[in-house]
């Protein structure tokens, strides 16, 4: 089984700064097969990125996603206020696992 | 609109049964294949299942294999978790989720289901 960490376990920041997320993953995930989800209290996780760079439909492109192999991130070039949730990363190349998940809380 | 319903959850016994529901609308449904994913209270998302769009090939985590069984019925556009011997590690919020495309398993996920609550609780 792969297993994704993720880091930092929270972010602190302020709207308008950037931020950068990490997932690393314990091995080489195949074909970039990494995804990235923003989930809110309450609400189902929204799929953020898509095969490490590609943005989902509807994605602000403030969202970004960089990676291959074990490493990946995802930035958010400018925060706005609904940007402040928790995010986790997934790989689908063996299987399906998740990262523990990034709280990204206002500073 | 896309969406996806879940429904069926409760609180049940250690050791008894329960059968969830997901009730999909607004895609062709026959088309995808189809997950659940688990959410304990508190804590990160973990993946259950999946069955492939014709319902022929189905794959499980770990810790449900064996007691846990994903089948759809296409014609109901309606994804079904039976699941046995629950413990209480099985409490959890319960989501559907589709394949972002068609073709085969390895694909993220990109339209879910606001999730159906399950309590294994005696």
């Amino acid at each position: 089984e792969i297993v994704l960490t993720q880091s930092p376990g929270t972010l602190s920041l302020s709207p308008g700064e950037r931020a950068t997320l990490s997932c690393r993953a314990s091995q080489s995930v195949s074909s970039s097969y990494l995804a990235w989800y923003q989930q809110k209290p309450g609400q189902a996780p929204r799929l953020l990125i898509y095969r490490a760079s590609s943005r989902a439909t509807g994605i602000p492109d403030r969202f970004s996603g960089s990676g291959s192999g074990r490493d990946f991130t995802l930035t958010i070039s400018r925060l706005e206020p609904e940007d402040f949730a928790v995010y986790y990363c997934q790989q689908y190349g063996s299987w399906f696992t998740f990262g523990q998940g990034t709280k990204l809380e206002i500073k | 609109q896309v969406q996806l319903v879940e429904s069926g959850g409760g609180v049940v016994q250690p050791g008894r049964s329960l059968r969830l529901s997901c009730a999909a609308s607004g895609f062709t449904f026959s088309s995808y294949a189809m997950h659940w994913v688990r959410q304990a209270p508190g804590k990160g998302l973990e993946w259950v299942a999946v069955i492939a769009y014709d319902g022929d090939n189905k794959h499980y985590a770990d810790s449900v294999k064996g007691r846990f069984t994903i089948s759809r019925d296409n014609s109901k556009n309606t994804l079904y978790l039976q699941m046995n011997s629950l413990r209480a590690e099985d409490t959890a919020l319960y989501h559907c989720a589709r394949a972002i495309d068609i073709s085969g398993y390895w694909h993220a996920f990109d339209i879910w289901g606001q999730g159906t609550k399950v309590t294994v609780s005696s």
